[in-house]
């Protein structure tokens, strides 16, 4: 069965230090991947997406970057947070459009 | 792009109350998913709607797809304190692209 896994549960991050979160997916090949972040425990703003390796496709101009260097995995980054960078971040797979996977998600603070 | 409404933000209901959301665009959707997040939690996939019209079951969840297929509704039936977290409809007309409404909030009260 397919599987994903996303860490840390909880992150404190000084602004202006770096970020690095990292999703990854089991028992399925060549997913969709997705970051989405959720502010105050509301709607749900899709940040990035990915049809395949290396392939980032940007949906919100912003400070954070993804790349997926395999299959499996999805890494989103900061060089440099920012207050306004909080908030709950999800990722997610699908396989054929049919339904979302979220992972447990990464809840950050920067402070 | 593609926006959709989900209204009431909030509901508190009484146990064994029913409770409604509803979704609405402005365009025709080509297909809608409904989640649940329970508090703490992240969103959990309930259904997908295609078919003009559609209605779908599950247990004490009614899903519907509008006739022009730009509204949507969950309804439960006789609530139950489980059911407590935020529901969101979500439009998947961008192939592999979710666009999700703000959620409805239900407080389930015992």
């Amino acid at each position: 069965s397919q599987t994903i896994h996303q860490w840390p549960a909880t992150l404190v991050q000084p602004v202006g230090s770096p970020l690095s979160l990292e999703c990854t997916v089991e028992g399925t090949s060549n997913p969709n991947l997705y970051w989405y972040r959720q502010a105050a425990g509301r709607g749900l703003q899709l940040l990035f997406y990915s049809v395949g390796i290396g392939q980032i496709s940007s949906e919100v101009p912003q400070n954070l970057s993804a790349s997926r260097p395999q299959d499996r995995q999805f890494i989103l980054s900061s060089k440099k947070l920012l207050l306004s960078d909080s908030g709950f971040y999800l990722c997610a797979w699908t396989g054929d459009g049919y339904g979302y996977t979220f992972g447990s998600g990464t809840r950050l603070t920067v402070v | 792009g593609q926006q959709v409404m989900q209204i009431p933000q909030y509901q508190h209901v009484q146990e064994g109350e029913d409770f409604t959301t509803y979704c609405n665009s402005s365009t025709t959707l080509s297909n809608i998913q409904w989640y649940k997040q329970r508090p703490g939690g992240h969103p959990v996939f309930l259904i997908q709607l295609v078919k003009s019209g559609e209605v779908k079951k599950q247990k004490r969840l009614t899903f519907q797809f509008g006739e022009a297929k730009k509204n949507s509704s969950l309804h439960i039936t006789a609530t139950q304190t489980t059911d407590v977290g935020t529901y969101f409809c979500a439009d998947g007309t961008s192939y592999g692209k979710l666009t999700f409404g703000q959620g409805t909030i239900l407080i389930v009260h015992p």
